[in-house]
């Protein structure tokens, strides 16, 4: 069974970091292609971020392009993205999302929120 | 950017009902088009795929169809489990996949 689990959300005030963190099982993590797609409370669904399969090909929405950074560690089924400049319009659940055949495959999210 | 764009916004129903919610895009996407079902507090679930592909686990009552720039998901008996929020998603630009704004269907 697919299992995507995030991690790493919390509160953070704007200008900070954050670092989330997708634990991958249930499948071979490096021979798939994973995305980072966003919900602000209330709101619809966002694509963030790409990483290929080997990590050599990324892609990110122009809404975060230049603080965000998506990364992949095959090793350790892991899948990251380092947060910087935060700001208050990037509150929202992340969800990491495994691209399969048919359609994308979800974890269960992870909240974080930039506020003073 | 290809932009998708569902109709209507909110829709109220009964059970038993036969729903049908459209989703258009900016350009034509061939067949690149999913449907996701989302409940409060939690993540999207995949229903349809490839436009009409039902997803394994999924009940028939759903389906879709369509091609080029106009697709329909139908459900074609509600079920008081179906009342959820309902996401296109176009496959086409890879990996740059937008979603519609969704569909959030009610109980009348």
């Amino acid at each position: 069974e697919v299992q995507l689990v995030e991690s790493g959300g919390g509160l953070v005030q704007p200008g900070g970091s954050l670092r989330l963190s997708c634990a991958a099982s249930g499948f071979t993590f490096s021979s798939y292609e994973m995305n980072w797609v966003r919900q602000a409370p209330g709101k619809g669904l966002e694509w963030v971020s790409y990483i290929s399969s080997s990590g050599s090909t990324i892609y990110y929405a122009d809404s975060v392009k230049g603080r965000f950074t998506i990364s992949r560690d095959n090793a350790k089924n892991s899948l990251y993205l380092q947060m910087n400049s935060l700001r208050a319009e990037d509150t929202a659940v992340y969800y990491c999302a495994r691209i399969a055949v048919a359609g994308l495959d979800w974890g269960q999210g992870t909240l974080v929120t930039v506020s003073s | 950017d290809i932009q998708m764009t569902q109709s209507p916004s909110s829709l109220s129903a009964s059970v038993g009902d036969r729903v049908t919610i459209t989703c258009r895009a900016s350009q034509s996407i061939s067949s690149y088009l999913n449907w996701y079902q989302q409940k409060p507090g939690k993540a999207p679930k995949l229903l349809i795929y490839a436009a009409s592909s039902l997803q394994s686990g999924v009940p028939s009552r759903f389906s879709g169809s369509g091609s080029g720039t106009d697709f329909t998901l139908t459900i074609s008996s509600l079920q008081p489990e179906d009342f959820a929020t309902y996401y296109c998603q176009q496959s086409y630009s890879h990996p740059s996949y937008t979603f519609g704004q969704g569909t959030k269907l009610e109980i009348k």
